[in-house]
């Protein structure tokens, strides 16, 4: 079974400019979390999505949103990039929103400059 | 949120020695693991852990839920072992992550 998968691995972006990254979790799983890793903050959660909802929600501006669509594929979207949205931003997939198992995919590196 | 504590934060060791981590955290959360982060940033599973004790190789993890603390063991480590190991808890998929640990097995 595939793993986790998000795209693209890497981005450089220019202060002010929108970003859309990707991530299509393990066939079956049908929620999604996103995370925002920085050497500063550590590993934080943005959000999750479950059934194409928004069921959590973590402490970030407006200008992070996701989505997720009806196959369960979900897309992260930071607008107005400010130099410390640079970092390592990770998806995760389970197959429900009760605490089951989460499994990473390997992470977008992005660079705000 | 919840707060999770992990020790030590840096742990040096010499091949084939065995160590243990551990994470404390502040709340009762019904979703607790462990993961290794390599060199490229992807966070392995070790174990998906809320309770109880599991093994796997040369690796054992316990969760104590009542007294809210986790711990990880590492036996007979390879320079392999090498990285940071985090633990992650939550209630549903709302994870919060300790701090990490950053192990250097040396040969």
């Amino acid at each position: 079974k595939a793993g986790v998968t998000q795209t693209p691995r890497y981005l450089i972006k220019t202060r002010g400019q929108q970003v859309t990254l990707s991530c299509s979790p393990i066939s079956g799983h049908r929620s999604v979390s996103w995370y925002q890793q920085t050497p500063g903050q550590g590993l934080q959660f943005l959000f999750e999505y479950f059934s194409e909802t928004q069921r959590n929600k973590g402490n970030f501006p407006g200008r992070f949103s996701g989505r997720q669509f009806s196959n369960s594929r979900s897309e992260m979207n930071v607008s107005t990039l400010e130099l410390g949205d640079s970092a390592l931003y990770l998806c995760a997939s389970s197959l429900g929103t009760g605490g089951n198992e989460q499994y990473f995919g390997p992470g977008t590196r992005l660079t705000v400059t | 949120g919840i707060q999770v504590e992990q020790s030590p934060p840096d742990l040096i060791l010499q091949e084939g020695a065995n160590s243990t981590l551990r994470c404390n955290f502040s709340d009762s959360v019904n979703n607790l693991q462990w993961f290794h982060q390599n060199p490229w940033g992807q966070l392995i599973n070790l174990f998906y852990i809320p309770s109880g004790t599991k093994q796997n190789g040369r690796l054992s993890a316990t969760t104590v839920a009542t007294e809210r603390y986790s711990l990880l063991y590492i036996s007979s480590s390879q320079t392999t072992d090498s990285g940071v190991y985090f633990c992650a808890v939550g209630n549903f998929n709302k994870f919060y992550f300790g701090s990490g640990t950053k192990l250097n097995v040396k040969p």
